[in-house]
């Protein structure tokens, strides 16, 4: 079956430090991959979006790369501030699912200490 | 900004009874989503819904839940009569009906249900 692994339940990290969060999937082939932020109490927050034949996407202090080949999703976050401790997923489009049906890994709780 | 607003924010209720959450999708998006999250655990599909039918459900979408757009803003989730295992976050969600969006959900802040 699909899977999405986070290999991180949790990331601690100091401030002005780089965060990077891994995101693997399996018997899956996607179009494109998600990231998504979460507060404690809330709902997930769209991030970004890569396609698979897209190497690398950046939005301001955000950058995430895509490996189909090692099936991996790499996140990372520049010069990390308090402010963006918070649990991060990544999400699949579901294999033959319809639209908006994703599968979301468990998440990275980041927690960036001043 | 546009934003998917979700009422209660958090309901109590006794195993057995009838829960009805409440969701305001974005205007102008044509799909809507519950997910539900238990405590811990990963955020899950329950359903999506296009057109006034239901589009997809997952397996825990079962007879005891339904979903129904009564009017032209709201859009529903019914659990018929709840059971321990249906406390969670319950997440309505919305996106665009195509476009470069149409599978990045904007989710609302959520409904949390306590079944006691």
């Amino acid at each position: 079956s699909q899977k999405i692994e986070q290999n991180s339940e949790a990331l601690n990290i100091q401030e002005g430090k780089t965060a990077t969060l891994t995101c693997n999937y399996t018997n899956y082939s996607p179009a494109y991959l998600q990231w998504y932020r979460q507060d404690p109490g809330r709902g997930p927050v769209f991030l970004l979006l890569i396609r698979e034949n897209e190497k690398e996407k950046r939005k301001e202090r955000l950058k995430v790369t895509f490996d189909t080949t090692l099936k991996q999703s790499l996140f990372h976050i520049t010069a990390s501030q308090p402010a963006d401790s918070a649990t991060y997923l990544c999400a699949l489009l579901r294999g033959g699912g319809s639209q908006g049906n994703l599968i979301f890994g468990k998440g990275t709780k980041l927690s960036v200490k001043p | 900004e546009p934003e998917v607003t979700q009422t209660p924010s958090h309901q109590v209720t006794q195993m057995g009874q009838e829960v009805i959450l409440r969701c305001v999708p974005i205007s102008n998006h044509l799909y809507f989503y519950w997910y539900r999250q238990i405590l811990g655990q990963k955020v899950e599909f329950l359903v999506s819904f296009y057109n006034n039918e239901i589009s997809e459900k997952s397996e825990i979408f079962d007879d005891q839940f339904s979903v129904e757009r009564p009017d032209g803003s709201n859009f529903t989730l019914k659990i018929r009569s709840t059971k321990l295992e249906d406390s969670a976050m319950y997440f309505c969600a919305s996106t665009p009906y195509v476009g470069a969006g149409a599978n990045v959900l904007t989710f609302g802040a959520g409904s949390r249900l306590t079944v006691l």
